[in-house]
């Protein structure tokens, strides 16, 4: 069945440095890629999202990469900071059907 | 205000009960999702729904139920809930009539089971 794996599990920065997720999915019909945000205690909350006819997307110190022909998705956060601390989960959407979230990364940012 | 309402937030309750958590939305989306996650892990699909009187199950559903007769509301049901439904309960909802969007998360509801 359809599958999103996400790497690495667990990812610890220095205050300052560049943090990078990767996904990797199966469902070559996928086309809408999502990024959730969920800090400890809360809800999961959008941080940004690229749909399959762009590349790339950028958002102040987040972007994210996309390539179809891979089928492999990048979340990049530059100029870490402790309040980015959080587990990110990455997911795809195929046509509206069911979504499908990657089982998370654990982003510590050491000050 | 546009939201995603769950209740109740924390839940204690003994083998074998039936309990039933809330789930409403004021944003008037057409699909809705039932998570299950230990905190910090995994989001495990329970069930989802296109619509009214549509459901689906997902990937961890075989324990419960759930009904959409109405847009705002998706309650989720344990029928006898067990030491092993201990676990944090996230309702979500998304608009997928213009394609594909984001994912709008509840609070969640805390179960244990003791």
């Amino acid at each position: 069945g359809e599958n999103v794996e996400q790497h690495p599990s667990t990812l610890s920065v220095q205050e300052g440095d560049s943090a990078v997720i990767k996904c990797t999915y199966s469902d070559s019909a996928s086309n809408y890629f999502p990024w959730y945000k969920q800090e400890l205690g809360k809800r999961p909350q959008l941080i940004i999202d690229i749909r399959s006819n762009v590349g790339e997307k950028k958002d102040q110190r987040i972007a994210v990469t996309l390539n179809k022909t891979a089928k492999h998705f990048s979340l990049h956060i530059t100029e870490t900071q402790p309040e980015d601390s959080a587990v990110y989960f990455c997911a795809t959407h195929t046509g509206g059907f069911k979504t499908i979230f990657g089982a998370g990364t654990r982003l510590f940012v050491k000050a | 205000e546009a939201d995603i309402y769950q209740t109740p937030r924390y839940l204690v309750i003994g083998t074998g009960k039936k309990i039933t958590l809330e789930c409403s939305q004021t944003m008037g989306h057409d699909k809705m999702y039932w998570y299950q996650q230990d905190p910090g892990m995994e989001l495990h699909l329970i069930h989802y729904s296109y619509g009214v009187n549509s459901t689906e199950k997902g990937d961890l559903s075989s324990e419960s139920t759930v009904s959409r007769i109405r847009t705002e509301h998706f309650p989720l049901t344990l029928e006898s809930a067990r030491p092993s439904h201990t676990s944090q309960y996230l309702c979500a909802s998304s608009e997928t009539s213009t394609g594909d969007t984001e994912a709008f998360f509840g609070q969640g509801t805390r179960l244990t089971v003791v």
